[in-house]
């Protein structure tokens, strides 16, 4: 089974800061999603990445997948209380499964 | 349209009780997919259905089994209850199979005291 480290695990900044975390594997993706959760509830999906060296932008949050998509990241611009989670991102597993990162739990304070 | 469900939303068992969770998918969806997430962790997958069979499963013991339904609901058993079980458990669903985009429920949270 492939592995997907994220960084950093925890992530207290200010409102308004800029942020970036990142989802590191040493095996190679057929694709990539990020989710965030929020206390009490499932995952929800923000974007899939599926070329390498792709850049997928969401309001004021930017996703990038590696050009050989062994890894990606999320920047948010900006930060605002209601981007407080826990962002997730997970890799295909050739056709079959989603492996996830243990996840960075971010806290932007007002 | 109607997320994926899950029910019941709080379950709390004793050790050694069996435990059973359900979800229903978006409608259209074929294949459900299990995860356990203990707290402080990320999901770990448990299993995956598809047109009614078991597709794939995680590393997990037997005594953690389901079932998908001819209307693609699922249900996960969970046997001899230990008190590491304790987790929240998603169900998510996805249209056709393998690794597409997966839909979440919102979890059930199992308490084994």
């Amino acid at each position: 089974t492939q592995l997907l480290e994220q960084s950093p695990q925890f992530l207290s900044i200010q409102e308004g800061e800029n942020l970036t975390v990142y989802c590191n594997s040493s095996s190679v993706f057929s694709s990539l999603q990020w989710y965030r959760q929020e206390p009490g509830e499932g995952p929800v999906l923000l974007v899939t990445v599926v070329t390498g060296g792709e850049v997928k932008k969401l309001k004021r949050l930017t996703f990038q997948f590696g050009d050989a998509r062994k890894d990606s990241s999320l920047h948010i611009t900006a930060a605002q209380p209601g981007d407080t989670g826990l962002y997730l991102c997970a890799g295909v597993e050739g056709a079959q499964k989603l492996v996830f990162g243990q996840g960075t739990r971010l806290t932007i304070n007002p | 349209e109607a997320g994926v469900t899950q029910s019941p939303t709080h379950l709390i068992k004793t050790r050694g009780q069996q435990a059973t969770l359900r979800c229903s998918p978006i409608s259209g969806h074929t294949s459900v997919y299990w995860y356990q997430q203990a707290l402080g962790l990320g999901l770990q997958f448990l299993l995956w259905y598809d047109e009614g069979e078991e597709r794939n499963r995680g590393n997990f013991p037997p005594r953690f089994s389901g079932r998908q339904f001819p209307n693609y609901s699922s249900e996960l058993n969970v046997n001899a209850l230990e008190l590491e079980d304790s987790a929240l458990y998603l169900c998510a669903s996805s249209f056709g199979s393998g690794g597409r985009e997966q839909y979440f429920g919102p979890g059930t949270r199992l308490t084994v005291t």
